[in-house]
């Protein structure tokens, strides 16, 4: 069965304090890793997908990376509207989204 | 371009009651998707359709529940007789999708909060 563990599941950081959130899958036939934002009350908002390791996507000051086994979620100075809970999502070969439980990333000025 | 649009917003019922969400895609897509999502959770598959055929039911998927998408355009989740487990944020997505192996970005919709007391 697929499987995401993201971590940590919270993190802190001040504002302009650089680092990276993890997403480790297991997936059969990976079809896709997709990365989502959340706001409290909203639903998901499309980040990046990626579908190959070694891939890359940058969007202002995130970046997304993808290896065969994890992905990770770089944030550069992040500001305190990036604060929000990042998902992770896997689609395999049966092509169900499988999500992770989440990193709920506080960025404090 | 508008969104993916959920009704209501939220909704509280009392144990026993019928309640029933609406959710509009994005104009043109055909795939439309059910998810649940609890507190410190992602969110999980329910059910899709494309265009009006349901293809996809989770185990989830009790048989309170049921989907529908008549014409192809918006669904509708019913569930029957709610019990207060049935307390989540339903969440609906849509996406474009032609031919084996495409690319499938879903988008969502802020959600339909309903409490069951």
């Amino acid at each position: 069965e697929d499987q995401v563990t993201q971590s940590p599941e919270a993190l802190r950081l001040q504002e302009g304090e650089s680092s990276s959130l993890n997403c480790s899958y297991t997936v059969s036939g990976l079809r896709g890793l997709f990365w989502y934002r959340q706001d409290p009350g909203k639903g998901p908002e499309f980040l990046f997908t990626l579908y190959s390791a070694g891939e890359e996507k940058e969007k202002e000051r995130l970046k997304a990376t993808l290896t065969k086994k994890e992905s990770f979620l770089h944030i550069t100075a992040p500001k305190p509207e990036d604060s929000a809970t990042y998902l992770c999502a896997v689609r395999g070969s049966n092509n169900d989204m499988r999500f992770g439980a989440g990193t709920r990333l506080t960025v404090k000025p | 371009d508008t969104g993916v649009s959920q009704d209501p917003r939220h909704k509280i019922t009392k144990r026993g009651q019928n309640v029933t969400f609406r959710c509009d895609p994005i104009s043109e897509h055909n795939r439309l998707y059910w998810y649940r999502q609890t507190l410190g959770q992602g969110p999980e598959f329910l059910t899709y359709f494309q265009n009006e055929a349901q293809l996809e039911k989770s185990r989830l998927l009790s048989d309170r529940f049921s989907a529908e998408r008549p014409k192809g355009s918006f669904s509708t989740l019913e569930i029957q007789r709610t019990e207060q487990g049935d307390s989540a944020m339903y969440l609906c997505a849509s996406s474009l999708v032609w031919g084996e192996g495409a690319k499938n970005i879903q988008y969502f919709g802020a959600g339909t909060r309903l409490s069951v007391l």
